[in-house]
């Protein structure tokens, strides 16, 4: 089944603690990226990737890392995670950045 | 302002009543897509457009390049169709790889 699988679906964790959120899609799609959803905010681009090694910076980077290093995965990494980064993440790919996206189910994070 | 602002933010239904979700944009761009997110659910991509219209089942999507506005129809709605609407726009210029996106319409539709 083609899919956006994203690890783990609920994370709750202290301030500092580096963590790492997971996401992997099966149908060889080049464009990735993350995004974060908070109340009356709604969904805001984080980091996005157009193919292997190549990652770019979305509307709120702060405090967040990315790597490409296979097609497949496109982790995100909070290496000092603080309460404000407590959201909804999601996941999403597609084919290229001018076709429809496939998302992942989302993590929610709590940083206490 | 937002790029992004789409009307209502709340909408009640009535099971069969016909439903116009509206998004409207200030910049310029090179796709416009319509998402469906249900409570505590995922989110599903519903259309990409860049111009005309697009139709799937009851759900029909417009776009209007000149005026900067698309429409999302429900035709007959559904209970099931209870859920937040979000629409999201890819800029043409620049970065023309990031989603800006509306804070959604959420949908209620009674049986």
């Amino acid at each position: 089944e083609a899919q956006v699988t994203q690890n783990p679906r609920y994370l709750i964790t202290v301030t500092g603690k580096k963590l790492t959120v997971t996401c992997s899609q099966n149908m060889n799609h080049e464009y990735m990226s993350w995004y974060r959803q908070d109340p009356g905010l709604g969904l805001r681009q984080i980091y996005y990737s157009m193919n292997v090694e190549v990652t770019d910076k979305g509307d709120v980077p702060e405090g967040y890392k990315v790597s490409r290093k296979e097609k497949r995965n496109f982790p995100l990494i909070l290496e000092s995670p603080s309460p404000n980064q407590t959201s909804l993440y999601f996941c999403a790919s597609s084919l290229s950045a001018g076709n429809g996206y496939t998302f992942g189910s989302g993590t929610r994070l709590t940083v206490v | 302002k937002n790029e992004v602002e789409q009307s209502p933010q709340n909408l009640t239904a009535q099971e069969g009543e016909f439903i116009t979700i509206n998004c409207s944009y200030s910049v310029g761009i090179s796709a416009l897509h319509w998402l469906q997110q249900h409570p505590g659910g995922g989110i599903v991509s519903l259309f990409m457009l860049s111009s005309g219209k697009k139709k799937h089942g009851r759900l029909i999507a417009t776009i209007n390049i000149q005026e900067k506005h698309s429409s999302l129809h429900i035709t007959a709605s559904h209970p099931r169709d209870s859920a937040v609407y979000i629409c999201a726009v890819r800029n043409s210029g620049g970065s023309n790889y990031k989603l800006t996106f509306g804070k959604g319409t959420l949908l209620t539709v009674n049986p």
